[in-house]
C-alpha cells in the first residue's frame, strides 16, 4: 500500500531554514508527482507547489517563489521540501502528497511535519 | 488565482440528518472539483474527485455534484464518524486553491 512517511517536528528560529523529508513506499516513485500542502494552526489548507519525481521539475506557488525549494532523491524515493527565511507565519503542518495520476489532486497523504518557527 | 468559497463556514446536524455542502469557484472549472475530509490532528482524506466520482473505499452516502461554478458534497445520513471538516479544492489549474473549510459539528 502506498505509505509516505515525513521527518519529524521541527523548531527554528526566525530567519532560519527548515527541510522536511517524505519517504515514499509501496508504488513505483517516479510515477507520480508529488505535492506540498501546509496548515497554520486551526487554519485552512495552502498548497505550496507540486515535484516530477522523475525529472525533478518544480511548480512552486507564486506567495512561496523564491523561498521554497522541492528535491527529491530517487535512491532513495524521497521529497524534500526546504522553505528558507522563515517567520512566525510559516508555522504549520506541512504536508507531503501523492498525485492522483496526473490529474493535479492531491490523493495519498502523509502524516504531516510541524514546524514551528520561534524566537 | 482561482478563489474557491464555501458555505456555510460551519454547521451543525444530528445523526442520521441529510446535510449538503456548497461550494463555488470565481471562474468555469469544468468539473475539476475534489472533496476531502480532515479530522482533528489528521491528514485530509480525499473522498470525491472530479465532482462526482467516490474516492474508493469511501461510503456511498458521500456525492458530490456538479460542474462549472457551482458544487455540492451531500452526505445523506450523517454517521457519528462524520464529524470533521470538509474542503473542495480545484484542480483546474495550478495555483490548486482550497476553499475555506465547512466544519460539521454535533447537534
Amino acid at each position: 500500500q502506498v505509505q509516505l512517511v515525513q521527518s519529524g517536528a521541527e523548531v527554528k528560529k526566525p530567519g532560519a531554514s527548515v527541510k522536511v523529508s517524505c519517504k515514499a513506499s509501496g508504488y513505483t516513485f517516479t510515477s507520480y508527482y508529488m505535492h506540498w500542502v501546509r496548515q497554520a494552526p486551526g487554519q485552512g489548507l495552502e498548497w505550496m507547489g507540486i515535484i516530477n519525481p522523475s525529472g525533478g521539475s518544480t511548480s512552486y506557488a507564486q506567495k512561496f517563489q523564491g523561498r521554497v525549494t522541492m528535491t527529491r532523491d530517487t535512491s532513495t524515493s524521497t521529497v524534500y521540501m526546504e522553505l528558507s527565511s522563515l517567520r512566525s507565519e510559516d508555522t504549520a503542518v506541512y504536508y507531503c502528497a501523492r498525485d492522483r495520476t496526473g490529474t493535479v489532486t492531491p490523493e495519498d497523504w502523509g502524516q504531516g511535519t510541524l514546524v514551528t518557527v520561534s524566537s | 488565482d482561482i478563489q474557491m468559497t464555501q458555505s456555510p463556514s460551519s454547521l451543525s446536524a444530528s445523526v442520521g440528518d441529510r446535510v449538503t455542502i456548497t461550494c463555488r469557484a470565481s471562474q468555469s472549472i469544468s468539473s475539476y472539483l475534489n472533496w476531502y475530509q480532515q479530522k482533528p490532528g489528521k491528514a485530509p482524506k480525499l473522498l470525491i474527485y472530479a465532482a462526482s466520482s467516490l474516492q474508493s473505499g469511501v461510503p456511498s452516502r458521500f456525492s458530490g455534484s456538479g460542474s462549472g461554478t457551482d458544487f455540492t458534497l451531500t452526505i445523506s445520513s450523517l454517521q457519528p464518524e462524520d464529524f470533521a471538516t470538509y474542503y473542495c479544492q480545484q484542480s483546474y489549474s495550478i495555483p490548486i486553491t482550497f476553499g475555506q473549510g465547512t466544519r460539521l459539528e454535533i447537534k
